[in-house]
């Protein structure tokens, strides 16, 4: 399977523990993305890196997350001290990179649950 | 900042009937709009892209959408939808210089045989 892969693809955790989750682009994918969704509602927008580089966050994303993109391939993105309103499914999405607006290409996702 | 209002939550649609879900934006500038797909069990996938030219844009699986600027709107259609088509619809836009999608909230779409 050529896609974009996640993992793990669920993930259980207590409240004020960290988690980190792992992105595998499609090969060559120079853009990566990182989404959120909740539950009756669509994905919203992370962060995103062009290559090695973090581009953008959105304010969604608090001083307890954070992300890494550190040899322009695979992403982690980290989430401390984990809070119940943290649960949701986190999205990875890459794109080749060509032009301003290309096709996000997106992975399975990965499930986290806080208790 | 822009928004992408899906106004159809949830649909129930039998075999065969036609289908048409709306979805309206908020940007008054050059958009590029996009209609996503999330089937049961499975992670998103692109049903058509609408970025400039002919404002019919044809996807996969028989799915079309019309970009109307005048009305900011890109409803997504389809003739006679089939009991596979059950899933949920993600209408999208990258607009401005963001390098991210908007989302609107999703529509679930129901077909009974």
């Amino acid at each position: 399977d050529t896609g974009v892969s996640q993992d793990p693809r669920h993930k259980i955790t207590k409240r004020g523990q960290n988690v980190t989750f792992r992105c595998d682009p499609i090969s060559e994918h120079n853009r990566l993305y990182w989404y959120r969704q909740t539950l009756g509602q669509g994905p919203e927008f992370l962060t995103y890196f062009q290559n090695e580089a973090q581009l953008e966050k959105s304010r969604l994303l608090s001083d307890r997350f954070s992300a890494e993109r550190p040899k322009g391939s695979f992403s982690t993105l980290e989430i401390q001290r984990t809070e119940q309103g943290d649960s949701a499914m986190y999205l990875c999405a890459s794109s080749p990179g060509r032009g301003r607006f290309d096709e996000q290409f997106f992975g399975p996702g990965t499930r986290l649950t806080v208790l | 900042a822009q928004s992408v209002s899906q106004h159809n939550h949830h649909v129930i649609l039998s075999e065969a009937a036609s289908l048409e879900l709306g979805c309206n934006y908020s940007y008054g500038g050059t958009v590029n709009l996009f209609w996503y797909v999330q089937y049961p069990g499975q992670h998103l996938q692109l049903l058509l892209k609408y970025f400039s030219g002919d404002p019919l844009v044809k996807g996969i699986k028989g799915f079309e959408a019309e970009f109307i600027k005048s009305k900011f709107s890109f409803n997504l259609r389809k003739p006679s939808v089939q009991w596979s088509d059950t899933a949920e619809y993600f209408c999208a836009v990258y607009s401005g210089t963001a390098s991210k999608l908007t989302f609107g909230t999703g529509t679930r779409l129901q077909v009974t045989l």
